[in-house]
């Protein structure tokens, strides 16, 4: 089956310790990016790769770190949490043709205390 | 900059009703629009998408959307709403090579 897997979907954690939400795709896509979403804010995309060793900054990419160095895998990194990185963090792939449907991993509920 | 507005943070339909959710974008070219449902605590799926062609898209579900380039919209439309529909809807234009720009969504309930 195709899809997105992102683990875990839950995590609370305290303020400054270092931590990696892991996402994983099968379809060989080129395309893959993280995602925040916040109440009322929408979807806010953070990092993304357009292929392996190949990354770039989104709209919101303070205090996080991406790497890609396999096809499939495209952590997120948080060095130093903070409170204001509590969200709800969704992964996403796509063929990377520009017009291809992107896949959303089940997302990630992040608690920074 | 892109950019996309879903100007209803709530509607309330009632089960059986026709329904429309508003979208409006802003964009340099010829937008590329989706539309995008979140059931609770479930992730992203795509409901239809338009890239040119017929101004009148059919997806998932029973979806349908418009693409009006007078007027910046794609609406989401059904003729029918069932309570299965209750979730949040987004709204997004594709702003960069595969990169998604959201609206803010708008929350779909649907009483008895």
């Amino acid at each position: 089956e195709a899809q997105v897997t992102q683990n875990p979907r839950y995590l609370i954690t305290v303020t400054g310790k270092k931590l990696t939400v892991t996402c994983s795709q099968n379809m060989n896509h080129e395309y893959m990016s993280w995602y925040r979403q916040d109440p009322g804010l929408g979807l806010r995309q953070i990092y993304y790769s357009m292929n392996v060793e190949v990354t770039d900054k989104g709209d919101v990419p303070e205090g996080y770190k991406v790497s890609r160095k396999e096809k499939r895998n495209f952590p997120l990194i948080l060095e130093s949490p903070s409170p204001n990185q509590t969200s709800l963090y969704f992964c996403a792939s796509s063929s990377g043709q520009g017009f291809g449907e992107q896949f959303f991993g089940p997302g990630t509920r992040l608690t920074v205390l | 900059a892109q950019s996309v507005t879903q100007p209803d943070i709530h509607i309330t339909v009632s089960e059986g009703a026709s329904l429309e959710l508003r979208c409006n974008y802003s964009y340099g070219a010829t937008p590329y629009l989706f539309w995008y449902v979140q059931s609770p605590g479930q992730g992203l799926q795509l409901l239809l998408k338009y890239f040119s062609g017929d101004t009148l898209v059919q997806g998932i579900k029973g979806f349908e959307a418009e693409f009006k380039r007078s007027q910046s919209s794609f609406n989401l439309r059904k003729p029918s709403v069932h309570w299965s529909d209750a979730a949040e809807y987004f709204c997004a234009v594709l702003s960069g090579y595969s990169t998604l720009t959201f609206g803010k969504g708008t929350m779909l309930l649907v009483s008895p």
